[in-house]
């Protein structure tokens, strides 16, 4: 079941910060973040493991509730670079596959 | 390095013909994957193959087949192609099936079907 992620959309001017969230109806055992540019592939921002820590690099941060399997992304001071569309995908066992949310779509603008 | 190579790039059929995406890996993952991306859906997950040998259904494998030829390569073929199988399709590999590995994705194939 695929988790579900809010808000669809965020507009953003440089320097704000947002927030994006992702909850599961399942138990996880892990949830990750991945970042797709128009017309690219999606590449990988940050993993959460059960158990784990909150994670960051730069100022891009996440974290993993797992008593309310909800996970929340968060872009602080954003930059123009920040701008496309973040999905999380969640593993409900290790070694199973991931399950991608619906999207959601950062546009950064000057 | 070229890490995952997904053939062909752009591709456009007729309804009712058949057609194979190939995907290869060559980071040595034991995990393949393919998911499709159509605009508001996100990504899904069509079929999966968590070890040479294994494949598992996904969310949406209806239409399709896929082979796992050896570790480094993992086909999806649609036998009878429809409209609704329009969409940019996105083969994936990584290490293990543990969560602490992170998906590696190809450019992705574009098919149109008429």
């Amino acid at each position: 079941q695929q988790p579900v992620q809010s808000p669809q959309a965020v507009i953003l001017r440089e320097g704000e910060d947002a927030v994006i969230n992702c909850s599961s109806s399942k138990a996880l055992y892990s949830v990750h973040w991945y970042r797709q540019k128009h017309g690219e592939a999606p590449v990988f921002l940050m993993i959460l493991l059960k158990g784990g820590e909150q994670k960051g690099h730069d100022k891009i941060s996440a974290s993993f509730n797992e008593k309310k399997q909800q996970s929340s992304l968060y872009l602080t001071a954003s930059q123009l670079s920040y701008s496309g569309t973040y999905f999380c995908g969640t593993e409900a066992q290790a070694g199973t596959a991931l399950i991608f949310g619906k999207g959601t779509t950062l546009s950064v603008s000057s | 390095n070229a890490g995952v190579t997904q053939t062909p790039k752009f591709q456009v059929l007729k309804t009712g013909q058949s057609m194979t995406l190939q995907c290869a890996q060559d980071m040595n993952h034991n995990s393949m994957y393919w998911y499709r991306q159509d605009p508001g859906m996100g990504l899904r997950l069509i079929y999966y193959s968590a070890s040479e040998g294994t494949t598992d259904k996904g969310e949406v494998p209806n239409g399709y087949n896929v082979s796992r030829l050896n570790k480094r390569e993992f086909s999806l073929r649609l036998e009878s192609a429809a409209p609704s199988q329009t969409s940019v399709y996105f083969c994936a590999s990584r290490a293990g099936g543990s969560g602490a590995n992170v998906l590696t994705f190809g450019a992705g194939s574009r098919l149109t079907v008429l």
